[in-house]
């Protein structure tokens, strides 16, 4: 089954502790990309990669470190995580097709809590 | 600065009839457009597109529409039916964007039965 895996689906931490939030998918894409979702804002992008050790900010990378060592795997690193990070985080891959990128598929969400 | 906006929060439609939910884009350089369909508790999936190429894409129920000129796209169900209640976000890319994703503040459609 085609599909993109976080890993955890909820996560409460404290201020200042160091943690990653796993994302894999078992499609091949090429482009994948972190989101988090608040109230009033949508889905903002945080970072994004179009494949293997190629990695760009997106509209909020502030206090966010991604890696793409692999093109199944993308985590998400908070070094430092503050209360302001606190979110619904997804993660996304898409295909690259004729030199645009299609439709993206979700996992399925990681509600973060930092206290 | 929001360059997709989806200015009605929310949205109720009776069962059967029409639901229209809009969006409207500023940035001229958006080539490719998509609506995604989220449900509490997963992530959005993917409901259709359309490239800047065309004015109309259909599949099944879902219809969406693009105005180039007004920057404005909008999603037709038809009929509407219960299933159908979830939050929508519109979403739209571009190669001369920096190959990023901007999605829209979503619109949470409602169909009462």
């Amino acid at each position: 089954e085609a599909q993109v895996t976080q890993n955890p689906r909820y996560l409460i931490t404290v201020t200042g502790k160091k943690l990653t939030v796993t994302c894999s998918q078992n499609m091949n894409h090429e482009y994948m990309s972190w989101y988090r979702q608040d109230p009033g804002l949508g889905l903002r992008q945080i970072y994004y990669s179009m494949n293997v050790e190629v990695t760009d900010k997106g509209d909020v990378p502030e206090g966010y470190k991604v890696s793409r060592k692999e093109k199944r795997n993308f985590p998400l690193i908070l070094e430092s995580p503050s209360p302001n990070q606190t979110s619904l985080y997804f993660c996304a891959s898409s295909r690259l097709l004729d030199s645009s990128f299609t439709e993206a598929f979700f996992g399925q969400g990681t509600r973060l809590t930092v206290v | 600065d929001q360059q997709v906006k989806q200015n009605s929060p929310s949205l109720s439609v009776q069962e059967g009839r029409i639901s229209i939910l809009n969006c409207d884009y500023t940035n001229s350089m958006f080539d490719y457009f998509l609506w995604y369909k989220k449900y509490p508790a997963e992530g959005p999936t993917f409901l259709i597109s359309i490239s800047s190429i065309k004015d109309k894409n259909e599949d099944g129920r879902f219809t969406v529409f693009l105005n180039k000129s007004a920057k404005h796209l909008s999603l037709h169900i038809v009929p509407s039916q219960p299933g159908d209640s979830a939050v929508y976000f519109c979403a739209a890319s571009g190669l001369n964007t920096g190959n990023q994703f901007y999605f829209g503040t979503g619109t949470s459609l409602t169909v009462i039965p």
